[in-house]
């Protein structure tokens, strides 16, 4: 069982079009990391959110960390091809696990 | 900029043969992190750090096996490989606990035969 779920798994857009990628949890997460990957390389952080319902701007990125603590959006507007990657989410948790879970990642494509 | 090195980036090696994947990081960490990852999928963690000799596995299941013998220096052994264990192996560090970010290195792509 994936313990952070993300959708779309795979997306495909034009550039210029707005998108959202969600990561969603049944668990509760002390603070929410998104990352994104390009091929070849490892993971690099994006942004932290700790705070429920806390918004966040990165650019073009804005990052949204649910009320509960159990979800995160990324909105990406005006796409452009650099943001072509693997979009990754992860959550750490209050008690009992003593390293990030990692989401099942989107796969986002932006076509010039 | 981050300063965490892997080695191989990559590996083609028959079945049966045993591999040392090294990572080694110069910021003075003292947590680090191994994770497996298929193309384009999540990371599931093998094998985690919080110091020297201290070494715990993580929720993958893992037949592979780390030491901590150094801060820096943080590798992963393979007895003897199988097409199985085919994959990127991903190394990371961080210099927090559980919110702190994650350092990757490029990563070492292992192919068993």
């Amino acid at each position: 069982t994936q313990l952070l779920e993300q959708s779309p798994q795979f997306l495909s857009i034009q550039e210029g079009e707005n998108l959202t990628v969600y990561c969603n949890s049944s668990s509760v997460f002390s603070s929410l990391q998104w990352y994104r990957q390009e091929p070849g390389e490892g993971p690099v952080l994006l942004v932290t959110v700790v705070t429920g319902g806390e918004v966040k701007k990165l650019k073009r990125l804005t990052f949204q960390f649910g009320d509960a603590r159990k979800d995160s959006s990324l909105h990406i507007t005006a796409a452009q091809p650099g943001d072509t990657g693997l979009y990754l989410c992860a959550g750490a948790q209050y008690t009992g696990r003593r390293a990030l879970t990692f989401g099942s990642g989107t796969r986002l494509q932006v076509q010039p | 900029e981050a300063d965490i090195y892997q080695t191989p980036r990559y590996l083609v090696i028959g079945t049966g043969k045993k591999i040392t994947l090294e990572c080694s990081q110069t910021m003075g960490h003292d947590k680090m992190y191994w994770y497996q990852q298929d193309p384009g999928m999540e990371l599931h963690l093998i094998h985690y750090s919080y110091g020297v000799n201290s070494t715990e596995k993580g929720d993958l299941s893992s037949e592979s096996t780390v030491s901590r013998i150094r801060t820096e220096h943080f590798p992963l052994t393979l007895e003897s490989a199988r097409p199985s264990h085919t994959s990127q192996y991903l190394c990371a560090s961080s210099s927090r606990g559980e919110t702190g970010e994650l350092f990757f290195g490029e990563g070492s792509r292992l192919t068993v035969l």
